[in-house]
């Protein structure tokens, strides 16, 4: 069974600093991962994905994540906070050619502070 | 062009009562996935529609809750005699690739927020 972990369901970071939101999954078989994020009151938008290609992948808004298989993460990070990536965010794993069904962490609310 | 659209946006209906949730997938869209976001559970899987056909319905919460989806279009989850834990976001998905094909991106609706009173 797949499972994903996020570290933090609160975190704060300063604007212009460096944003780290950590997710580590479990898979029996190579997964994909993804990243998404929910603005308040709207529904889920995907930042990025890995499926199996580069491990570092870049996502819309400055977003990206690393693949790092010997260490079971997925860790989404930004080099500088923006006021506007106030959301929250989960990490999420789907097993390739079998139902798609996708697995979701319980969530990282990202506070911005001034 | 349009997305997924679910309706209603908000629900209020009173313990006991019947609700019907409705998605309108992305058009084309072969797959359609019903996912429910409450505080307690965070984001949980509940059922996926591969054309009208749901091979897996393990994740309804109890037998309180079915879906059907016809026409390859629209789908309906209904949830009968409601609780008060069955207070929650419910979102649904829809993907262009049949389920299992390759990668398979799903795009969400806006959700419809049910309370039980």
């Amino acid at each position: 069974a797949q499972s994903v972990t996020q570290l933090g369901s609160h975190v704060s970071v300063s604007e212009g600093a460096l944003v780290l939101l950590r997710c580590n999954y479990s898979s029996s078989v190579p997964p994909y991962l993804f990243w998404y994020v929910q603005y308040p009151n709207q529904g889920l938008q995907l930042l990025l994905k890995y499926t199996s290609a580069a491990t570092l992948v870049k996502g819309i808004n400055g977003f990206e994540a690393e693949f790092k298989k010997s260490e079971t993460s997925f860790h989404l990070t930004k080099p500088s906070a923006h006021m506007s990536d106030a959301a929250e965010y989960f990490c999420a794993v789907s097993v390739p050619g079998r139902d798609d069904k996708i697995i979701f962490g319980k969530g990282t609310r990202l506070h911005i502070l001034p | 062009g349009a997305g997924v659209s679910q309706s209603p946006s908000n629900k209020v209906t009173e313990k006991g009562k019947d609700v019907e949730l409705r998605c309108d997938p992305i058009s084309g869209h072969t797959a359609l996935y019903w996912y429910r976001q409450s505080l307690g559970q965070g984001l949980e899987f509940l059922i996926y529609f591969q054309g009208n056909s749901a091979p897996d319905k393990s994740g309804l919460p109890s037998d309180r809750f079915s879906a059907e989806r016809t026409g390859g279009s629209v789908s309906t989850l209904t949830i009968q005699r409601t609780q008060q834990e069955d207070s929650a976001v419910y979102l649904c998905a829809s993907s262009l690739a049949p389920v299992g094909s390759s990668y398979n991106e799903q795009f969400f609706g806006p959700g419809t927020r049910l309370t039980v009173l």
